[in-house]
């Protein structure tokens, strides 16, 4: 069974651009989540999607913004970008259901010059 | 709030030691607790997932247990191997709906042959 695809695999962007990054959720799996990594603060919560509802959000500023698709695949936005932004940004994958576990991605490398 | 504290920070050992990694979260108002392995530049690989109503979970050398009493969850490696090298990560919900995870910094584990 396919597992959690995000593309592209690396990014690099200069600063003020936007960028969008794509996540396609394991087969059955309607909740989709977004994690930023840093080496400074760790793993972060961005985002989560359920049934193309967005259910929780994070803190992080306005600039970061995410969508799902009828077919649970979810897209998340960066716009007017800050060298601050550099990441990790990995994407989950669940049943949505309480007591379900979480399938993550590769990640998504962003590098802003 | 959530918060998620993993002890020690950084373990190195030779081939076949059995170790502890150990982790504490505030909120024991949880359904489960997932436990995570990341390879350097990699995304997250699902270890084990116990539910609040499991006290232990089981996989190959891996035990997990977990006390929601005292907010405490530990992973067992037992006969460790070179290529258990890698950052151990747990992570309980934020919430009760379990709709996203909190990560403590995790454990850097290096296992020298």
């Amino acid at each position: 069974k396919a597992g959690v695809t995000q593309t592209p695999r690396y990014l690099i962007k200069t600063r003020g651009q936007q960028v969008t990054l794509s996540c396609s959720p394991i087969s059955g799996h309607r909740s989709v989540s977004w994690y930023q990594q840093t080496p400074g603060q760790g793993l972060q919560f961005l985002f989560e999607y359920f049934s193309e509802t967005q259910r929780n959000k994070g803190n992080f500023p306005g600039r970061f913004s995410g969508r799902q698709f009828s077919n649970s695949r979810s897209e998340m936005n960066v716009s007017t970008l800050e060298l601050g932004d550099s990441a990790l940004y990995l994407c989950a994958s669940s049943l949505g259901q309480g007591m379900s576990g979480y399938t993550f991605g590769s990640g998504t490398r962003l590098t802003v010059v | 709030k959530q918060e998620v504290t993993q002890i020690p920070a950084a373990l190195s050992v030779p081939e076949g030691e059995n170790l502890v990694l150990n982790c504490s979260f505030t909120d024991s108002a949880i359904y489960n607790l997932q436990w995570f392995r990341q390879d350097p530049g990699k995304g997250l690989t699902s270890l084990l997932l116990i539910q609040s109503s499991q006290r232990e979970q089981t996989s190959g050398r891996l035990n997990a247990s977990l006390d929601k009493s005292s907010g405490r969850s530990t992973l067992y490696i037992a006969a460790s191997q070179p290529g258990d090298s890698a950052t151990y990560l747990c992570a309980p919900p934020a919430n009760q709906a379990g709709t996203a995870l909190i990560f403590g910094k995790g454990t850097t584990l290096s296992v020298s042959s």
